[in-house]
């Protein structure tokens, strides 16, 4: 089993939809959750971090976190052409030799004017 | 300001060469991580910086050596690579080593090894 796990895609939803990015991790001892966007060519970038059970908003952006499901979702609102791009979940637990962040493979979102 | 930046951001070298990558972040971050990407593949860790030490190598090839000047610079040397290290290389900088904190990546190195 992978440590960390999505949805394959690609995922394509009409602009002003919401599109729904999940992910589910294996390890519980897992403190820390990030969604990064990343266009194609370019480096990843920071959209959410989570901690804590429940929803965090960002504008059109929702993390979720269900710790006993071992679940973290992105939802985006009013979905724009501008988001379309590579969608990583990454999870990060302490180690003895330091924190790691692992990720998930990614999925592909694409958004039709 | 949560920039790190990369040089250069393409390089073309062949099997016998000998180059370096480098990074630099203005953050005070004291964690440092250099990770190698694929296409089409999520971002794979290969070292970490803590507080300019050494703290996690991933069992890379020594044809990889990593170094840590001072706490705003990261390099990256490379020697006797072979096409298959062909990738996206990527620094990120935290501001410290701890599960809580965000790494922010720079733009990456373009690497195509001939």
């Amino acid at each position: 089993q992978k440590e960390v796990e999505q949805n394959s895609g690609p995922l394509s939803v009409p602009e002003g939809a919401i599109a729904s990015l999940n992910c589910t991790y294996s390890d519980r001892v897992s403190q820390s959750f990030f969604w990064y966007r990343q266009y194609s060519g370019k480096s990843p970038e920071l959209i959410m971090s989570i901690y804590s059970n429940g929803d965090k908003e960002d504008g059109r952006f929702t993390a979720q976190l269900n710790k006993a499901s071992q679940y973290v979702s992105l939802l985006i609102r009013d979905s724009q052409p501008s988001d379309s791009a590579t969608y990583l979940c990454a999870v990060n637990k302490e180690e003895t030799s330091g924190s790691r962040l692992t990720f998930g493979e990614g999925t592909q979102l694409t958004v039709n004017p | 300001d949560t920039e790190v930046t990369q040089t250069p951001k393409h390089l073309v070298m062949g099997m016998t060469n000998k180059k370096s990558l480098k990074c630099e972040q203005h953050m005070g971050h004291r964690a440092m991580y250099w990770y190698k990407q694929k296409a089409k593949k999520p971002p794979e860790l290969m070292f970490v910086y803590s507080y300019e030490k050494l703290s996690i190598n991933e069992s890379v090839p020594s044809r990889f050596s990593p170094e840590c000047p001072n706490s705003s610079l990261l390099n990256l040397h490379l020697h006797a690579l072979q096409p298959e290290d062909s990738a996206l290389y990527l620094c990120a900088s935290s501001s410290e080593m701890t599960s809580r904190e965000t790494q922010y990546f720079g733009p990456g190195t373009r690497l195509l090894v001939l």
